[in-house]
């Protein structure tokens, strides 16, 4: 069974300030997602991610992929307040669809 | 260009109660999938199809659950009869089929379904 585990769930930082959000998961894959999801709201694709050494950057957040390692890092640089969400990775198995989700990383950013 | 449109955005019924959500996907979006979110249990995929024809059920919880695609532009999941721990945000989703997974799934706004 598919085991996806993001580190840390639970994130509080300072405005201006770097971090990474981690995401491992257990079996052979080359895709993978990150969403975004706002309390109450839907989830929002952010980055896919589809082969080995796969960056992608859009603003503040910088997405990679390390299949040998089964490793995918979310890069936050220079936090702002707007960034303050849940942020879920999703491994791929099957083509886009069959899904498995991480717990999900709540980010908080404070002024 | 219009989202996944998901019916009703709140639903709070007693058990007992059939429950019926929708789900229109994204025009040519031929890949669609309902997932439930739950503080404890996270995101979970509950069933989806390919072309209207359902691929994966594995998820659903019990055969209470049913769920149905009569056509491309719409899906129904029925919960009956529902009980409390059936509480959750019920959210779907949709994709173009094939190509190499280079298309994210876009996530309708989902429905609150509250069972007292």
């Amino acid at each position: 069974e598919l085991k996806v585990e993001q580190n840390p769930l639970f994130l509080s930082m300072q405005e201006g300030k770097n971090y990474t959000i981690y995401c491992n998961y257990s079996t052979t894959s080359d895709r993978l997602y990150w969403y975004r999801q706002d309390p109450g709201k839907s989830l929002e694709s952010l980055f896919v991610l589809l082969s080995n050494g796969a960056v992608k950057q859009e603003g503040r957040l910088m997405a990679s992929l390390d299949t040998k390692a089964r490793l995918s890092t979310l890069h936050i640089t220079a936090a702002v307040h707007d960034l303050s969400a849940t942020y879920f990775c999703a491994v791929d198995v099957a083509s886009g669809s069959r899904l498995t989700f991480g717990e999900g990383t709540q980010l908080t950013v404070n002024p | 260009d219009a989202g996944v449109i998901q019916s009703p955005r709140h639903e709070v019924t007693e058990m007992g109660q059939e429950v019926t959500l929708r789900c229109k996907p994204i025009s040519g979006h031929n890949s669609l999938f309902w997932y439930r979110q739950t503080m404890m249990r996270g995101l979970e995929l509950l069933i989806y199809f390919n072309n209207n024809v359902p691929i994966d059920d594995s998820g659903m919880p019990e055969d209470r659950f049913s769920a149905k695609m009569p056509n491309a532009s719409f899906s129904t999941l029925k919960i009956q009869p529902s009980e409390p721990r059936d509480s959750a945000v019920y959210f779907c989703a949709s994709r173009p089929l094939g190509g190499k997974g280079n298309q994210p799934q876009h996530f309708g706004d989902g429905t609150r379904l509250s069972i007292l």
